[in-house]
């Protein structure tokens, strides 16, 4: 059973940081691609950044880039998601994915995490 | 970036067929996936690689890509089957992904 649990809601204030952790099964950590897609509330999906399985190198969406922090913990089969300079348009729910080769699209997917930016 | 179109909406009557278009500059070049979102849920990925479809995604569910359109075709459309679908395709000159902003199939 594959199983992708994201952490729980977050409430931030605009200019401060989020960390949004994924929790994948073994054979999905080892060896997927791991991915973050958000959507704002009433809005589409937006992807923003793959983390590769060897080496942890990671590509970032060109809105994102200075922003944007993707990690993985191999001890805890762990991704994070770090997004720094939070404005008011960053409320959304955040999704991690995962795709078993880099191309192949978003064949597993986290329950989602809502992150709220308000003053 | 990569642009892509899809109609806002479809509407569709029971046991008809559902088309729904995804539009962009040479598309057939690249690698296009579907995917089909209920509301309150996660998505779930229902075409990948243009036409192959993931193990339980029903036949009903096809796909395919020439020219500047991607196409997503429900047949024999179910109730169960009114969600958002977005059709997603990957650069592999940039190696990111892009979505597009998606349509709200109806069933009547």
């Amino acid at each position: 059973q594959v199983q992708m649990v994201q952490s729980g809601a977050e409430v931030k204030k605009p200019g401060a940081s989020v960390k949004v952790s994924c929790k994948a099964s073994g054979s999905i950590f080892t060896n997927y691609f791991m991915h973050w897609v958000r959507q704002a509330p009433g809005q589409g999906l937006e992807w923003m950044g793959s983390i590769y399985p060897s080496g942890g190198s990671a590509v970032y969406g060109q809105k994102f880039r200075g922003r944007l922090t993707m990690t993985r913990d191999t001890s805890t089969s762990t991704v994070y998601m770090d997004l720094s300079s939070l404005k008011s348009e960053d409320t959304a729910v955040y999704y991690c994915a995962s795709s078993h080769t880099v191309s192949s699209g978003h064949d597993y997917w986290g329950q989602g995490t809502l992150v709220t930016v308000s003053s | 970036s990569y642009a892509l179109t899809q109609p806002p909406s479809v509407s569709v009557a029971p046991g008809k067929t559902a088309t729904i278009t995804c539009v962009g500059n040479n598309i057939e070049s690249k690698t296009v996936h579907w995917y089909q979102q209920k509301p309150g849920q996660a998505p779930v990925l229902v075409v990948f690689y243009d036409s192959d479809r993931p193990s339980g995604i029903p036949e009903r569910f096809s796909g395919s890509n020439s020219g500047n359109t991607a196409t997503l075709t429900i047949s024999r459309v179910e109730a169960g089957d009114e969600a958002d679908y977005y059709c997603q395709v990957w650069d592999s000159t940039t190696y990111h992904y892009v979505f597009a902003a998606g349509t709200k199939v109806t069933v009547l």
